[in-house]
């Protein structure tokens, strides 16, 4: 199985301030028939389900706001949230859809310092 | 408007068994994937099994495999998982999720969950 490594566990950052997340993947998810990476970002708010952010390591879904973005660097990844406001305090969760099982990271809790 | 919906959730002893159901709405059901997946009280998200449009092809985690069935009824607009031999660390909520139409494994619509407590 891919094993999905989150860091840091939790970060506190300033309102307007920058936000970076940290995903490793065990091996690379990169499929090379279409050059994409196979890894997703959603965002779990305290007593909802998770909701999808971005596909494809760096495709925002529609109606995500465009201070959320992702990159990737092999079989690192990162997600950034450029200036932090009030309602992206979540846990956000890095996944593979590469291979099955579609292993989830452990979390990264965003607050608010 | 998407709506997915779980029910069957319950308390249950170790070694019983539970099924869980999804009831889908607000898009053709039987042209996406669907899968499971859960979170211990606390913890994070684990991905539990996952199924294809007819039903064919199914993939479950290790630690399920053997005794969770996915299953769907595409007439029903409903997605299944029975649960046999549950252990107490299958206590979870779980959640069904929409695969994406364009790639089925990008989970693009959640269920707000169900609660499965496994404890004698």
């Amino acid at each position: 199985d891919i094993v999905m490594t989150q860091s840091p566990d939790s970060l506190a950052v300033s309102l307007g301030e920058r936000a970076t997340i940290n995903c490793k993947s065990s091996q690379s998810v990169l499929h090379t028939s279409n050059n994409k990476h196979y890894l997703a970002w959603y965002q779990q708010k305290p007593g909802q389900p998770p909701k999808l952010l971005i596909s494809w390591a760096s495709t925002r879904e529609s109606g995500v706001p465009d201070r959320f973005s992702g990159s990737e660097s092999g079989t690192d990844f990162t997600l950034t949230i450029s200036s932090l406001q009030a309602e992206d305090v979540a846990i956000y969760y890095c996944q593979q859809y590469y291979s099955p099982p579609h292993t989830f990271g452990g979390g990264t809790k965003v607050e608010i310092q | 408007e998407v709506l997915l919906v779980e029910s069957g959730g319950d308390l249950v002893q170790p070694g019983g068994s539970l099924r869980l159901s999804c009831a889908a709405s607000g898009f053709t059901f039987s042209n996406h994937w669907m899968t499971w997946v859960r979170q211990a009280p606390g913890k994070g998200l684990e991905w539990v099994a996952n199924i294809r449009q007819d039903g064919n092809d199914r993939n479950y985690v290790a630690s399920v495999r053997g005794r969770f069935t996915i299953s769907r009824d595409n007439a029903k607009d409903s997605l299944y998982l029975q649960m046999n031999n549950l252990r107490a660390q299958d206590t979870a909520v779980y959640y069904c999720a929409r695969g994406r139409r364009d790639y089925g494994f990008i989970l693009d619509n959640w269920g707000q969950g169900i609660l499965v407590t496994v404890s004698s």
